[in-house]
């Protein structure tokens, strides 16, 4: 059976603090890694794709462990926009296969 | 980039009637979407994955009679909950895959309440 796992949070911290998620999946066959934001009765939105080799896009790192099965994401310096609940979402791969996503880690950024 | 969309947007029905969701790739030809359903403080469900021309198939659980799914052009599927019941609202997502790494594009959702 197919499942991601995230700590729920609510994660309370203040503006300007470093954050960190992560997350683990079950499927080892799973192909493509992915972290969404989704905020608050809205559709989830592309942040961005996790790549073994780690990757970095502005105050945001995302790295992908396959051995360990284990997804991580860093927020730097946040910002009070970044409010909002994180998932993590692999694809099992394979061809046309749905995501299956995470429940999500509740952010909080407080000024 | 690419956009897909929803409609409606928001639908309250009474239990017992059929509700049709629409959801189309604006700007991009999709071959295959995909249908999840998002309960309260839980995470999205994918039900099921609609492919034009063919069939939908259904995640475990899904009552394909039920949820019919409907992908007659590479633009819009349609999803279509039958007798709903209040058990049946929810968030309804769609999303269209396409670009070059097959990304999923995410419609804005429908909140579907049944009375």
């Amino acid at each position: 059976r197919k499942e991601v796992e995230q700590d729920p949070g609510p994660f309370n911290v203040p503006e300007g603090a470093t954050v960190a998620f992560n997350c683990t999946y079950s499927n080892s066959a799973s192909q493509s890694f992915f972290w969404y934001r989704q905020d608050c009765r809205k559709e989830p939105k592309l942040l961005m794709s996790v790549y073994s080799s780690g990757n970095e896009d502005g105050r945001f790192t995302a790295q992908l462990n396959r051995a360990s099965q284990y997804i991580s994401l860093l927020i730097r310096d946040s910002k009070l926009s970044d409010s909002a609940t994180y998932l993590c979402v692999v694809n099992g791969g394979g061809g046309a296969d749905g995501l299956t996503f995470g429940k999500g880690t509740h952010l909080i950024i407080q000024p | 980039g690419a956009v897909v969309s929803q409609h409606p947007s928001w639908v309250i029905c009474k239990s017992g009637t059929s509700v049709k969701i629409e959801c189309r790739s604006l700007d991009f030809q999709a071959t295959t979407m995909f249908w999840y359903r998002q309960f309260p403080k839980q995470s999205l469900m994918l039900m099921a994955t609609s492919n034009e021309g063919s069939k939908a198939t259904y995640e475990q659980g899904v009552e394909k009679d039920k949820f019919l799914i409907n992908h007659a052009s590479l633009t819009l599927s349609t999803l279509t909950v039958t007798s709903a019941h209040p058990e049946d609202s929810s968030f309804y997502i769609c999303s269209a895959e396409g670009g070059m790494d097959n990304e999923q594009f995410f419609g804005p959702g429908t909140r579907l309440t049944v009375l």
